[in-house]
């Protein structure tokens, strides 16, 4: 069965340093969605991207948070400087274009900055 | 604004016995509605959909909701709970049209299992 692959699961890294997430989404999903997980809480959209446009950031952090998907297929997530605050559970989704709702998840990379 | 609620934190349920996991959500039409689970450490699975049609829907894992429009609630249920079952479960609401949907949280109700 396809699944959206991310790495790396688990990142620990101190303030002030760059940390960067890499997702691969289902082959043929055209929308791809970043969010994060603080725990005991739901998930925050952080990007949504139809093919490779970006289709809302506005909770994305830009000051200190980046995305892109160059070609369309797979992602890459990046904070930099990673502030104590930043600790959460960054997860990839991916799903076919005008399916509301039907996201197919990684299983995240949960990163603690120190 | 639209939003859901999950009124319950933590529920705490013993094995083999049915299990009733509350969503309420504010939005004016009827949206797309949705259930999700998220055992420890791991991503979201969906569970089961309704956008459409009989308000009562099947899903996975032997779960079962109701739509019911009157109360703008959306209900996880499941006859028999199992061990296994022990997990965070999200309920969400899809907004928006013409291919562009965003997905409205619920904050998510942790399940425990007595055995």
């Amino acid at each position: 069965e396809a699944e959206v692959a991310q790495s790396p699961r688990y990142k620990i890294t101190e303030k002030s340093q760059a940390v960067a997430f890499w997702c691969d989404p289902i082959s043929g999903h055209a929308t791809l969605y970043w969010y994060r997980q603080i725990l005991g809480q739901g998930p925050e959209l952080l990007v949504q991207f139809q093919d490779e446009s970006v289709v809302d950031d506005s909770q994305l952090p830009k000051d200190r948070f980046s995305a892109e998907r160059l070609k369309g297929v797979d992602s890459t997530l990046k904070i930099q400087p990673a502030e104590l605050g930043d600790s959460a559970m960054y997860l990839c989704a991916s799903s076919l274009a005008g399916e509301p709702g039907e996201l197919f998840f990684g299983e995240g990379s949960r990163l603690t900055v120190l | 604004a639209q939003s859901v609620t999950q009124p319950d934190i933590h529920i705490t349920v013993s094995e083999g016995a049915s299990l009733e996991l509350r969503c309420n959500y504010s939005y004016g039409a009827t949206p797309y509605l949705f259930w999700y689970v998220q055992s420890p450490g791991q991503g979201l699975q969906l569970l089961l959909k309704y956008f459409s049609g009989d308000t009562l829907v099947q899903g996975i894992k032997g779960f079962e909701a109701e739509f019911k429009r009157s109360q703008s609630s959306f209900n996880l249920r499941k006859p028999s709970v199992h061990w296994s079952d022990a997990a965070e479960y999200f309920c969400a609401v899809a907004l928006g049209v013409d291919s562009n949907y965003q997905l409205i949280w619920g904050a998510g109700t942790k399940l425990i299992i007595k055995p």
